[in-house]
């Protein structure tokens, strides 16, 4: 297994665009996080999934964010009317499903919205 | 609600030397894990080392080695004989022990090793 893939590694878009990220998890994890990071700070949770369900969604993420997780494997994350300030990298990590099961992170996506 | 505080904004090194950084956080639950991950400039987030707040054994890996003290919250990361590949965002993050529970993130350390 190669780690946790995301696709693509940058994305340049202009204002008022949808763009859609996707992530493959390390594949014998159940759980996929997907979390925001600007420069400088720590990782912001935005949403995680267990098998195809979607358990929890930050209270920050606004309606223009949606994930999913049809089949319970790969993820997309897609921004709908993108603005300025969604610029950041987009993380994604997957884990087992112990609480102690530790995330295991893809590259991330960076995302510049002009 | 739970924090993960660490109040090293940068730290640096001098490469063979030992530093350590510092976490605390704020819990009433007994039961839970910590972790410090590593994300060096333009790569992934990786696993340093985790600790289970069961365990009264400090964990280590390698030259990675936590210094855990329940009572007082802290769980601080000492990297022994530093490399320049050490150089890296630190972040220490917190879960609880509950279903469903994510992560949660202190702000990071930024550590510089210094040749």
């Amino acid at each position: 297994d190669t780690g946790v893939s995301q696709d693509p590694r940058h994305k340049i878009t202009k204002r008022g665009q949808n763009v859609t990220f996707r992530c493959d998890p390390i594949s014998e994890h159940n759980r996929l996080y997907w979390y925001r990071q600007t420069l400088g700070q720590g990782p912001e949770f935005l949403t995680y999934f267990q098998n195809e369900a979607q358990l929890e969604k930050s209270r920050l993420l606004s309606d223009r964010f949606s994930a999913e997780r049809p089949k319970g494997s790969f993820s997309t994350l897609e921004i709908q009317r993108t603005e300025q300030g969604d610029s950041a990298m987009y993380l994604c990590a997957s884990s087992l499903a112990q609480n102690n099961s530790p995330l295991h992170f893809g590259n991330g996506t960076r995302l510049t919205v002009t | 609600a739970q924090t993960v505080t660490q109040s090293q904004p940068e730290m640096s090194v001098q490469e063979a030397e030992t530093v350590t950084l510092s976490c605390t956080y704020d819990t009433s639950e007994s039961d839970y894990y910590l972790f410090w991950y590593k994300q060096p400039p333009s790569r992934q987030m990786i696993l340093v080392i985790r600790q289970e707040a069961y365990k009264q054994q400090n964990a280590t890996e390698n030259r990675f080695s936590v210094n855990f003290q329940k009572a007082a919250k802290s769980f601080s990361l000492k990297i022994s004989d530093s490399q320049l590949g050490d150089a890296a965002m630190y972040f220490c993050a917190y879960r609880g022990a509950g279903n469903n529970r994510k992560l949660i993130w202190g702000l990071g350390t930024s550590l510089a090793v210094n040749p």
